[in-house]
């Protein structure tokens, strides 16, 4: 149980444009589901807290304008980086939690800007 | 927010037992300690919670000590596929608590040898 999953796994795509991330719950209702960028060799860093039909909270210095959430689901948030930049390359991981005091992780998603 | 410091990292040998502790000083009453173990380029695994005292699931133990201000993570008889980074998260993400969980440390890279 408490399976998330992630989707694509990994996206390049060329500055400039804007690339969608999908987080999905898949055996439990995430009422909460947050956002985390890893750059090589560092720890976690949260962007951003989504309630599902809620608008997301960003974390301080993270540009909401750039990431797009969208929370429109009980088991699905979406992560859209818009106009990305090769500074924008990393490791995005989501996490959705059911309420209580666990969050289950993705498998994370590869970006690469070029 | 309760701020976690581990060791960088640690080494040891397939077979051994291994503890790695956290400190957090400042943990709040409704905080709750959890573990999680994150191989490159995968989303962080969770391994264990707790509250106080000692928690024991399948594969560690977590002791924590009347005080709360630190934790120690227990790998029986690791193997080499035990090698990974290890994240101790300190907070409460249930509802009301926010993100003050979320903040993760720079984790202790745990070495096994043979």
């Amino acid at each position: 149980g408490a399976v998330v999953s992630q989707h694509p796994s990994w996206v390049i795509c060329k500055s400039g444009t804007s690339v969608k991330i999908e987080c999905r719950s898949l055996d439990f209702q995430a009422t909460t589901m947050f956002w985390y960028r890893q750059f090589p060799k560092q720890s976690l860093m949260l962007m951003a807290t989504s309630n599902e039909g809620s608008k997301a909270t960003y974390e301080q210095g993270v540009e909401k304008d750039k990431f797009l959430i969208n929370h429109a689901s009980l088991t699905l948030s979406t992560l859209t980086v818009t106009s990305a930049h090769p500074e924008d390359s990393s490791f995005y991981i989501c996490s959705a939690s059911s309420g209580g005091s666990e969050q289950y992780f993705g498998p994370g998603t590869r970006l690469t800007v070029t | 927010l309760a701020k976690t410091t581990q060791p960088i990292s640690m080494d040891s040998y397939e077979g051994q037992e291994v503890n790695i502790t956290c400190s957090h000083n400042n943990i709040a009453t409704n905080d709750y300690i959890t573990w999680y173990q994150q191989f490159p380029s995968q989303g962080p695994r969770f391994i264990i919670q707790g509250y106080k005292t000692k928690v024991t699931n399948e594969v560690a133990s977590l002791f924590i000590p009347a005080d709360r201000k630190s934790s120690t993570l227990s790998l029986p008889r690791v193997s080499l596929s035990d090698t990974a980074v290890y994240y101790c998260l300190v907070g409460d993400i249930s509802a009301g608590g926010g993100a003050d969980g979320l903040t993760f440390g720079k984790g202790t890279h745990l070495i096994i040898q043979p």
